[in-house]
């Protein structure tokens, strides 16, 4: 069975910084782009990162670009997303995505003073 | 990027009857390599987002075949033969052909 358990959400001031990881099991993990998906409170999805198989290919949606990072470790099927310069906006659950066909239940990012 | 637009955004409906959502994308998704990524998600209250149809009409393991999917270039429809309680929830369609990839703004089914 595909799992994907995300970590490290949590309250963080503007301008702060979080790192969020995903721990990957029952799929063979580096032959799969992963990616991740938010969800503000009330709203609907965003895609806001992608990497490919071996982590040499990433991109980011126009409104995190330059301030988040993902990174994949493949010896220990983990994906992580390194968030600086937060915002109020990037207050979100924030997903842990294969492909398309499968979610972990999220974590949760509150950005606020 | 390409904008996918859901119809209608709340659906509500009568047990065993049928119910239809239409989403139409902003440009082609057929991909450069013939296929068409287009996929309608759902989300159950207080639940993850999870796949029920890939590539347009592709329903996923465990999916009920009540759940179809069609459509071509830019117009898909993501139907229910005849919906059951557990159906409630808001459905997305998501385009995976270009990137950035996108999602509908979401249709609420009710019943």
């Amino acid at each position: 069975e595909v799992q994907l358990v995300e970590s490290g959400g949590g309250l963080v001031q503007p301008g702060g910084s979080l790192r969020l990881s995903c721990s990957a099991s029952g799929f063979t993990f580096n032959k799969y782009a992963m990616y991740w998906v938010r969800q503000a409170p009330g709203k609907g999805l965003e895609y806001v990162s992608i990497i490919s198989t071996d982590g040499g290919t990433t991109n980011y949606a126009d409104s995190v670009k330059g301030r988040f990072t993902i990174s994949r470790d493949n010896s220990q099927n983990m994906l992580h997303f390194q968030m600086t310069s937060l915002r109020a906006e990037d207050t979100a659950v924030y997903y842990c995505v294969k492909g398309s066909d499968a979610w972990g239940k999220g974590t949760t990012v509150t950005v606020s003073s | 990027d390409v904008v996918m637009t859901q119809s209608p955004l709340s659906l509500p409906v009568t047990l065993g009857q049928p119910a239809s959502i239409s989403c139409r994308s902003s440009q082609s998704l057929v991909h450069s390599d013939g296929n068409t990524f287009l996929n309608w998600l759902q989300q159950r209250p207080g639940q993850s987002p999870r796949r029920l149809i890939y590539n347009v009409f592709n329903r996923d393991s465990g999916v009920p075949d009540r759940f179809s999917g069609s459509g071509s270039g830019t117009d898909f429809t993501l139907k229910i033969s005849r919906v059951e309680a557990e159906d409630v929830g808001i459905y997305y369609c998501m385009q995976a052909s270009h990137w950035p990839h996108t999602f509908g703004q979401g249709t609420k089914l009710e019943i």
